[in-house]
């Protein structure tokens, strides 16, 4: 959490882009996660990034790397009721070996129908 | 099926008592992990286990024991329970890869109260 951080809450209309933000200090990171974590339900991997990437698309999610500011951004278009959730931005700092990820402390979604 | 299943979903006990969660995967994965979460849903992680082997231990006191029987399984004994102890617990598993971007699995997650 120390090392990841995210802005606490996000509501926008259904239908609109849901657009939550991240930054992480740890420069080593190679690899970059948007976790997904319903309501009363463990955490789900959404998506990631590789480093050497700048933007990632899939399907109705865009991930927005800016490695040179550290910032993680994660774009939900056509934001539905279900998209209602706590997203969590995260890392590894060592790719290799062993995995210690640190989570932000989440982003909670409300999505007003 | 589900790939990482954790027992039980909801505690509720006294200060003082003795409890355990339990978590078994499904997945064959190599690695296990136990994780907190508060209130505030800050996610932290308390110890990771590698084939049975303890390999991250990150400042947890010492009334938590974790315990992996085997590289299914890796349960979580927390003694002389505290107010501050009140958290949802999350068991996860991953395999470890030296390259290539890893997936934690989550179980559902443990609410413990402590009363």
């Amino acid at each position: 959490g120390e090392d990841v951080e995210q802005s606490l809450f996000l509501s926008v209309r259904e239908g609109d882009s849901s657009v939550i933000n991240c930054t992480y200090t740890d420069s080593s990171s190679t690899y970059l996660y948007w976790y997904k974590q319903e309501p009363g339900a463990g955490l789900q991997l959404l998506t990631y990034i590789f480093s050497n990437m700048d933007m990632k698309q899939d399907q109705r999610l865009t991930v927005l790397l800016n490695k040179k500011d550290k910032h993680l951004s994660l774009r939900i278009a056509d934001t539905q009721t279900g998209d209602s959730a706590i997203y969590f931005c995260a890392e590894i700092p060592d790719s290799g070996g062993y995995q210690k990820v640190t989570f932000g402390i989440g982003t909670k979604l409300q999505v007003i129908p | 099926d589900t790939a990482v299943s954790q027992t039980p979903k909801y505690l509720v006990t006294q200060m003082g008592n003795d409890k355990s969660i339990k978590c078994e995967q499904n997945l064959g994965h190599d690695t296990m992990y136990w994780y907190k979460q508060d209130s505030k849903k800050f996610l932290k992680i308390m110890f990771s286990y590698n084939n049975k082997e303890l390999i991250i231990n990150e400042t947890v006191p010492n009334r938590f024991s974790p315990k992996s029987p085997d590289k299914a399984h890796l349960n979580l004994h927390i003694n002389s329970l505290e107010l501050g102890d009140s958290a949802v617990y999350f068991c996860a598993s991953s395999q470890v890869r030296l390259a290539g971007a890893g997936e934690l699995f989550f179980g559902e997650g443990s609410r413990l109260t402590v009363l």
